[in-house]
């Protein structure tokens, strides 16, 4: 069974820069799998921030970006305001069109 | 902008069935892959299903292959899942969600599915 990790939980000072993390239990993340990040406060849908690794969602400020960092994705949030406190999820592309999301990272800015 | 709105969901019993609909305005619908996504309370995302744009390609999450079936009506511009054999665990808000370039570009705003006796 193909698990995707995330930090359960974060925080980040405010104005801080934050990084967070999205693996598998069995490989390597690669471009391969599509890495998106969502962002989702309570009683919200989702929101899309970035997709195919590195590109950012319409609207998605320049502070939040993606990448490949060793073995995982990630998400780095720099100059972190409060109202980036929020969860956020990944989602990996396994193939044969199956998607499988991360557990999800609160993220706490204090 | 793209609007989403999912319907049908409710009380279920567990054993029972369920069919959530999905309406799809201000974009070319049977042009995008359309996904179902779901929350259970208090959890994380899970992808549950998606379809091609002329519904013949289709993927279920592990969960769910098997009992649940999504499908769409490019006439209608809707999407569906039809639900059966309904378990606790089953219990979740699920989105409406169409996939464009890779990801999940816009999201309904989600419908209750809750299986009790």
């Amino acid at each position: 069974q193909t698990v995707v990790t995330q930090e359960p939980s974060l925080s980040v000072s405010p104005g801080g820069t934050v990084t967070l993390t999205c693996g598998l239990t069995s490989a390597s993340v690669s471009t391969s799998h599509y890495p998106n990040w969502y962002q989702q406060t309570p009683g919200q849908a989702p929101r899309p921030l970035i997709y195919k690794t590195n590109t950012r969602s319409s609207g998605v400020p320049d502070r939040f970006s993606g990448s490949i960092l060793g073995n995982k994705a990630a998400l780095t949030i720099t100059g972190a305001q409060a109202y980036d406190e929020s969860d956020y999820y990944c989602v990996l592309y396994m193939g044969s069109g199956i998607w499988v999301f991360g557990g999800g990272t609160k993220l706490t800015v204090l | 902008e793209v609007q989403l709105v999912e319907s049908g969901g409710g009380l279920v019993q567990p054993g029972g069935s369920l069919r959530l609909s999905c309406a799809a305005s201000r974009f070319t619908f049977s042009m995008d892959y359309m996904t179902w996504v779901r929350q259970a309370p208090g959890k994380g995302l899970e992808w549950v299903a998606s379809i091609s744009e002329d519904g013949s390609e289709k993927y279920y999450g592990g969960s769910v292959k098997g009992r649940f079936t999504i499908s769409r009506d490019n006439t209608k511009n809707s999407l569906y899942l039809q639900m059966d054999s309904l378990r606790a665990e089953d219990t979740a808000v699920f989105y409406c969600a169409r996939f464009y370039n890779s990801h999940i570009d816009y999201w309904g705003q989600g419908t209750l599915v809750t299986v009790s006796s």
